[in-house]
């Protein structure tokens, strides 16, 4: 049983290029949850999601970052246009309820902005 | 707000020596209480979790018990190894399902 999957692994652009990082969630799980981890710091939420709905976005700055779960294929984090203060690493997480479900991780998908 | 205090590392340590990891949070309600470890290049692992009052997780060695007259759901190992080098997180489940996460401590184990 595949845990959580992401790829890449590891992500390097150039400011102003497009990051697409993917998540594809264990099976049977139709929750995906993004959280980002910046250097020296915990995680934190970014945006919730079910197949083809976005539950709560209120982690997701407010401009260039979008999410999004289609009915087929993983979850696509988009960053628009990066800059610096976006390289960090993004963990993708899923679970396949609401209730005292633990969330499962995938490896996370370190992302250098140069 | 809800929140998660843990303590500060770098923690290092000596094989077999007695680890201690504060955690306290914030509640309303009562929200269930997990301690990930990340080892190094890797993703966040649930080591072990407590959903109510007085509630004991144990995991590889490891405990912390869910105490809501302090708050706390401090993690415990009683000899630790090498391989336990890692970075833990203390988390809270809210009830509206997101998790928020301690800053992490990092701890090194030294043979």
């Amino acid at each position: 049983n595949a845990g959580v999957m992401q790829n890449p692994r590891h992500l390097v652009r150039r400011r102003g290029q497009e990051a697409r990082l993917r998540c594809s969630p264990m099976k049977g799980h139709s929750h995906v949850y993004w959280y980002r981890q910046l250097p020296e710091e915990g995680l934190k939420f970014m945006v919730y999601l079910q197949k083809e709905n976005i539950i709560d976005e209120s982690g997701m700055p407010k401009e260039r970052f979008s999410a999004e779960f289609p009915k087929e294929g993983p979850s696509i984090l988009r960053i628009q246009q990066v800059v610096r203060g976006d390289s960090a690493a993004y963990f993708c997480a899923s679970s396949p309820a609401l209730e005292d479900s633990p969330l499962h991780f995938g490896n996370g998908t370190r992302l250098t902005v140069t | 707000g809800d929140s998660v205090t843990q303590m500060e590392g770098p923690v290092t340590l000596s094989e077999e020596a007695f680890l201690t990891i504060n955690c306290t949070y914030t509640a309303t309600g009562y929200p269930s209480l997990f301690w990930y470890v990340q080892y190094p290049g890797e993703g966040l692992q649930l080591l072990l979790k407590a959903t109510k009052a007085d509630d004991k997780g144990s995991n590889k060695g490891f405990e912390a018990t869910y105490r809501k007259e302090t708050t706390s759901f401090h993690l415990e190992k009683g000899s630790v190894q090498v391989s336990d080098s890692a970075v833990y997180f203390c988390a809270r489940q809210r009830t509206d399902y997101k998790l928020s996460f301690g800053a992490g401590t990092t701890v090194t184990v030294r043979a």
